[in-house]
């Protein structure tokens, strides 16, 4: 595709559910990055997928998140047994190499947890 | 700790000139970006400094000093469609963007 896609768009969920985000990033870039956006606050930095190597977890919040992804395809955030402060825009971004490379983002999921 | 500092939110009018600046303390440094983001919008790239000076794109530049840790972003002949948040971004020495919270741009007619 032309851009970064995210899937669902918006998602309502109760407190304890768990939740399954997903990206698509832009094709032929090999680093993909996950965000949370709170309302009205700057990006925080989750995870980052580089190629075949290792993701940098240090980002994640705690063990409720989690990432995958597949080669340098699709990638799934899960936040499991999710809470009212999981609330947030959930920002997924790829670039063409990692190394700070320009990054590219996605139109986010609105995760609301009622 | 890394630090990335931008005013919280700032007005203009309509065709005038406004500047935007970021100060930053972070762990080495690889470059500076500014990204726009539109109220409900996911960010979209403006630009991106490495070296001192000024960096001219249209209506929009931007200027960096690394010796002060700072930089700039200069929005002339203001558009109503300039109000966003104004978004920066310092690669550190891990290649890791620290990112600002963020100026809320306001243009008023």
């Amino acid at each position: 595709g032309a851009g970064v896609s995210q899937s669902p768009s918006n998602k309502v969920t109760e407190k304890g559910k768990d939740v399954e985000l997903r990206c698509d990033p832009i094709s032929g870039h090999t680093a993909l990055y996950w965000y949370r956006q709170r309302l009205g606050q700057g990006l925080e930095f989750l995870i980052y997928f580089q190629g075949n190597s290792a993701p940098d977890k240090s980002g994640l919040p705690s063990d409720r998140f989690s990432a995958e992804r597949t080669g340098e395809s699709v990638s799934t955030l899960t936040i499991q047994r999710t809470q009212q402060e999981d609330s947030a825009v959930y920002l997924c971004a790829s670039s063409l190499d990692g190394a700070g490379d320009t990054q590219y983002f996605g139109p986010g999921t609105r995760l609301t947890v009622l | 700790g890394q630090n990335i500092d931008q005013p919280t939110e700032m007005t203009a009018t309509e065709g005038a000139i406004v500047q935007i600046n970021c100060t930053y303390q972070t762990s080495g440094f690889n470059g500076l970006f500014w990204y726009q983001q539109h109220a409900g919008e996911a960010p979209t790239f403006l630009s991106y400094n490495v070296l001192d000076g000024l960096e001219e794109k249209g209506r929009f530049s931007s200027f960096l000093s690394r010796s002060k840790g700072y930089s700039y972003l200069l929005l002339k002949e203001l558009q109503m469609k300039d109000s966003a948040s104004y978004l920066c971004a310092v690669k550190d020495s891990n290649y890791q963007l620290i990112w600002g919270a963020g100026t809320k741009l306001i243009i008023k007619p």
